[in-house]
């Protein structure tokens, strides 16, 4: 069965700090890869999407990059945070296509101070 | 645009009342797919239910039903007998090009005993 990992579960950085957040799937190949953000206010706001290795649209300008060196590995990086950039940040993952569900990892949630 | 919402914020009922969840979408694309999922306490989203626009009938699955209205463009859920573990933020999604989701706001429902 499909797993997906993701990391840290909790994390506090000082503003102008870099940022690593690193996911991963197992059990299945060439998967659709996603980082979303969910502010305080509860709303899911995609932030970057990649449909293969190397591959990365982003879908809001920001402080934010990602990355996919690997088929099953999705990294979330900042070169500096701002406070703003504070969030549960969730990786999914799904075979692909307008009628897949997208799978969710459980998340980590940043705290910028 | 594509569009969904979920204009309650929050629901409150007592244990075994059942609860209804409203969800409104908008989009100019023919064929598209609906989604539900549930976000416990613990932050992971669970997929709850997937419905393609072609497939009005409604579903079941134990307390769950789901009643998808393409002349209202609704997509409600229904828990049936609500239970404390159905204490939850509910986000209901729409499918885009590229198997991306647009998620409503969320509503959080809480069941008290």
């Amino acid at each position: 069965s499909q797993t997906i990992h993701q990391w840290p579960a909790t994390l506090v950085q000082p503003v102008g700090s870099p940022l690593s957040l690193e996911c991963t799937v197992e059990g299945t190949s060439n998967p659709n890869l996603y980082w979303y953000r969910q502010a305080a206010g509860r709303g899911l706001q995609l932030l970057f999407y990649s449909v293969g290795i190397g591959q990365i649209s982003s879908e809001v300008p920001q402080n934010l990059s990602a990355s996919r060196p690997q088929d099953r590995q999705f990294i979330l990086s900042s070169k500096k945070l701002l406070l703003s950039d504070s969030g549960f940040y969730l990786c999914a993952w799904s075979a692909g296509g307008t009628n897949s569900p997208l799978h969710f990892g459980n998340g980590t949630r940043l705290t910028v101070t | 645009a594509q569009k969904v919402t979920q204009a309650q914020t929050e629901i409150s009922v007592v244990e075994k009342e059942d609860v209804t969840l409203d969800c409104v979408y908008e989009t100019r694309d023919t064929t598209y797919y609906l989604f539900w999922y549930k976000q416990p306490p613990s932050g992971e989203l669970v997929f709850l239910i997937r419905r393609n626009s072609f497939d009005e009938q409604n579903e079941i699955s134990g307390r769950y039903s789901w009643n998808f209205q393409k002349s209202t463009s609704s997509f409600n859920f229904t828990i049936t007998a609500s239970q404390v573990v159905d204490s939850a933020v509910y986000f209901c999604a729409l499918s885009e090009v590229g198997g991306k989701l647009i998620f409503g706001q969320g509503t959080e429902l809480s069941v008290k005993p």
